[in-house]
């Protein structure tokens, strides 16, 4: 099946600092990317919807100017957490479609962020 | 709005019991049904799906049948290996809903030897 990777697969940075997350769908090209965040032994929450070269639709509750998110290209979205706190540290998985319709939606193995 | 209605976890089997975790939903229209399941320190992973009713989705010895009369997607597995051990989440996705994935609260499975 589909392939999407996230990188990193895990990061710990300082209180403050930005961080990069990038979501890359390998075989196929990804019409529509979506972030999503999951706590501890919870399910996953949607965070926001990007289309390819359009802004991302973020769900309510979301911070908009927290949470950057760039559609640049049909195989890459990247969300960047800036000026990260504690409170920031989260699973973040991506998943990607090729449509807006009923195709599949694959997951990435998600990243892992740790903010001291 | 739509919901996806899942078993508590965790629930712990000994290795070769049978598996059933309960789904259930609430949707308009035609929803499809999956189950995913996310291994520990891993995404999701797509396990079957059902497009519509009466359906069976099955794989890995694991199956579902979308039962509209009843609004579920119970996921069974006849007998369970320590490899099974993971978090399952149902979820569906709607026309209604802009085809955006809703999910249960994912149900921790531990087989144990």
């Amino acid at each position: 099946g589909a392939v999407v990777s996230q990188h990193p697969s895990r990061v710990i940075c300082k209180s403050g600092t930005s961080v990069k997350i990038e979501c890359r769908s390998l075989d196929f090209q990804a019409t529509t990317m979506f972030w999503y965040r999951q706590f501890p032994k919870q399910s996953l929450m949607l965070m926001a919807t990007s289309n390819e070269g359009s802004k991302a639709t973020y769900e309510q509750g979301v911070e908009k100017d927290k949470f950057l998110i760039n559609h640049a290209s049909l195989t890459l979205s990247t969300l960047t957490v800036t000026s990260a706190h504690p409170e920031d540290s989260s699973f973040y998985i991506c998943s990607a479609r090729t449509g807006q319709g009923k195709e599949t939606q694959y997951f990435g193995p998600g990243t892992r962020l740790l903010v001291l | 709005g739509n919901s996806v209605t899942q078993m508590e976890g965790p629930v712990t089997l000994s290795e070769e019991a049978f598996l059933t975790i309960n789904c259930t939903y609430t949707a308009t229209g035609y929803p499809s049904l999956f189950w995913y399941v996310q291994y520990p320190g891993e995404g999701l992973q797509l396990l079957l799906k059902a497009t519509k009713a009466d359906d069976k989705g099955s794989n890995k010895g694991f199956e579902a049948t979308y039962r509209k009369e009843t609004t579920s997607f119970h996921l069974e597995k006849g007998s369970v290996q320590v490899s099974d051990s993971a978090v399952y989440f149902c979820a569906l996705r709607s026309g209604n809903a802009g085809n955006m994935l809703t999910f249960g609260g994912g149900t921790r499975l531990m087989v144990k030897p």
